[in-house]
């Protein structure tokens, strides 16, 4: 298993800042994942952080809107960039642990964003 | 605050009673899926997971099922109790691509005392 502790869990931000969301794992894992959650909805995959090389965006994510650095095995950030109401969700870590192929995946408690 | 689910397709039930969740998943070489289950203000938490060689796994109170000619899961939880109340999400991982996963739209279940 892993536990994940992310940062903060929620904010309040005017438009056209940026934040940086932290999440932390208790153990070393290869792969991190960041999700989106708009208000109501299912979880959009923002992009996959491996250590050591440029995050994997998902269609629609751009890295100058969601800038990602993942420095070690254990840490990894999302920044929301230029921030506008429609970037008000949740923004969830997740992670997958295991050597093998098809295990669960674990998340942190979200980061509730308002963006006003 | 804000729930998560207020637009989300919801099932009514009655505690005690069974409750079936579905849910469709689009690609076909999919290989692995998971429900979760997410409480409000909280982030999803695994419930059980089943891999494509199986049609049926299951756990404490709770059953997946896997139909792969239509690409149909389903979650069933017996004597749903009110602690079950949350948004379900189904999620798939495809064989490609970092083993990300991809959700499903969500169900919210309403449990009544």
């Amino acid at each position: 298993s892993a536990v994940i502790s992310q940062k903060p869990s929620r904010d309040i931000c005017q438009r056209g800042t940026s934040l940086t969301i932290q999440c932390q794992v208790d153990s070393q894992v290869t792969m991190m994942f960041w999700y989106r959650q708009q208000p109501g909805q299912s979880l959009t995959l923002i992009a996959t952080a491996n250590q050591g090389s440029e995050a994997t965006y998902e269609s629609g994510f751009v890295i100058d809107k969601f800038p990602i650095s993942r420095p070690n095995l254990t840490f990894s950030t999302l920044t929301v960039s230029n921030m506008s109401p429609e970037d008000s969700s949740i923004y969830l870590c997740s992670v997958r642990v295991g050597s093998t192929l098809n295990t669960e995946a674990f998340f942190g408690q979200g980061t509730r964003l308002t963006v006003v | 605050g804000e729930s998560v689910g207020l637009h989300l397709p919801t099932l009514s039930v009655q505690e005690g009673d069974n409750s079936i969740i579905n849910c469709a998943y689009s690609n076909s070489a999919s290989d692995y899926f998971i429900w979760y289950k997410q409480e409000s203000g909280k982030g999803p938490q695994f419930i059980i997971d089943i891999r494509s060689n199986m049609d049926k796994r299951q756990g404490q109170r709770v059953t997946v099922l896997l139909n792969k000619t239509v690409k149909h899961l389903s979650l069933q939880i017996a004597a749903t109790q009110p602690g079950d109340s949350a948004v379900y999400f189904c999620a798939e991982t495809r064989p490609t691509g970092f083993q990300k996963l991809v959700f499903g739209t969500g169900t919210r279940l309403l449990v009544s005392p």
